[in-house]
This record gives structure tokens, C-alpha cells and sequence, in this order.
């Protein structure tokens, strides 16, 4: 089992639609972070989380750190923002200092106009 | 102006053959990263290196090999390459990692599409 865990595997909407996307993790972590992949294959950092809310846009962030949990909202949903949608935490890596990021498999978002 | 680029953007080679990929990161940031993107979407990190200092390493064969002539620059030497290496591989970099302070995004590059034959 990864021990980040995403969902829904696949999301199409209709233009305008508000759309969540989930993140769950089974592990204390100290940061997560929410990227986006365009069929192109560029992945871009949308934000990084260690508590509360963010808004970027038409994008907004939560997490809940007692439940372990992440979500990404996007409001008024556009044909461009198809794209995967990817959950990273980033764990302390065992032996000292070192950190380490773990992924979710990503959520393939597809807008239709 | 691109703020993180990689080199080449396309890799085809034959198995056993040495490859390198470079990277380099015009942002001023002291942290720079590998990620190896599978067949199966996973992104899984490989190496990270702060100020020329190897931070992390995860478990990734020996024959993959990272050099940090500077912060600006990360590159990876593959040797030996295998079928299973064929993959996606993407740098990025941040501005610090961790040691107290948080990070507050990670800029990825185009990524390094990598097919051996």
C-alpha cells in the first residue's frame, strides 16, 4: 500500500464544475505539496502545505493534519486546467537529517467545454 | 530565462551504453533534485544535493551516479543502461530544504524523456 494515496484515479468534468481532488497519507509528515502535470509532461509546483488553507487563483489547498489529509479545490473548472494532479508529503528520511518526498500516483483531471 | 532546463530533452540509446543528463537551475536556489517518472505515472525522488552537499539518496542502482559541479548545476551519469531505466527524468530545485526552515515550492524542469533499446 503507498502511503499516499489519492483520489478519484480519474475526474472528468463539465466546464464551470467545482472540482476536489484527495489526498490521504499514513504517515507524520512535515510538508505536502500539490504539483501539476500537462499532457506535455511539464510538471509544475502548485503549492506547498504544512497546515491550514491556500489560495492560489482559482485553486484553494487544505490540509488537516490530525486526519492526514489534503485536498485540492478548483473553482469554476476550465478545458485548461486538464492536467494529472499530483500529492507529494515529504517524510524525514530514517538515519538523521535527511528528508524524503513521497508521491501519490496522481489524478488525471479532464474538463470538458 | 527558463528557470530550470534540462539537457538533452529526448535520450534514445542502446543498452550498456553511458549517458549523462544535465540540468542546470538559474533561480540562485541552494537545493536541486532528481525524480524518475515510470511507465506507471509514480514520481519517485532519486537524489537531492544542497550547496554541492548530497542530501538524499535514495535506493537507485549504483550506476546511477549525480554530480553537482555547483548549486547551479545537477547532473546525473547513468552507466551500463537497462531497458528498466527507460523512463521520464525530471530536475528540479527549491530554495533551502528543510534544516528549520520550510520549502516553499519546488521548480521542475522539462524533464528528460529516456528510451534504451
Amino acid at each position: 500500500k503507498n502511503e499516499v494515496e489519492q483520489s478519484p484515479q480519474n475526474l472528468t468534468a463539465q466546464e464551470g464544475e467545482f472540482i476536489t481532488i484527495n489526498c490521504s497519507y499514513s504517515v507524520g509528515i512535515s510538508a505536502l505539496h500539490w504539483l501539476q502535470q500537462h499532457p506535455g509532461g511539464g510538471i509544475v509546483s502548485l503549492f506547498m502545505l504544512s497546515s491550514g488553507k491556500k489560495k492560489h487563483g482559482r485553486l484553494i489547498a487544505t490540509i488537516n493534519i490530525q486526519e492526514k489529509h489534503s485536498s485540492l479545490h478548483i473553482t469554476a473548472s476550465h478545458p485548461r486546467d486538464s492536467a494529472v494532479y499530483i500529492c507529494a508529503v515529504r517524510t524525514r528520511a530514517s538515519g538523521g537529517s535527511n528528508y524524503k518526498l513521497t508521491f501519490g500516483k496522481g489524478t488525471l483531471l479532464t474538463v470538458n467545454p | 530565462d527558463t528557470a530550470v532546463s534540462q539537457t538533452p530533452k529526448y535520450l534514445v540509446t542502446q543498452m550498456g551504453n553511458d549517458k549523462s543528463i544535465k540540468c542546470e537551475q538559474n533561480l540562485g536556489h541552494d537545493t536541486m533534485y532528481w525524480y524518475k517518472q515510470d511507465s506507471k505515472k509514480f514520481l519517485k525522488i532519486m537524489f537531492s544535493y544542497n550547496n554541492k552537499e548530497l542530501i538524499i539518496n535514495e535506493t537507485v542502482p549504483n550506476r546511477f551516479s549525480p554530480k553537482s559541479p555547483d548549486k547551479a548545476h545537477l547532473n546525473l551519469h547513468i552507466n551500463s543502461l537497462e531497458l528498466g531505466d527507460s523512463a521520464v527524468y525530471f530536475c528540479a530545485s527549491s530554495q533551502d530544504f528543510g534544516r528549520g526552515r520550510w520549502v516553499e515550492t519546488q521548480y521542475f524542469g522539462p524533464g528528460t524523456r529516456l528510451l534504451v533499446l
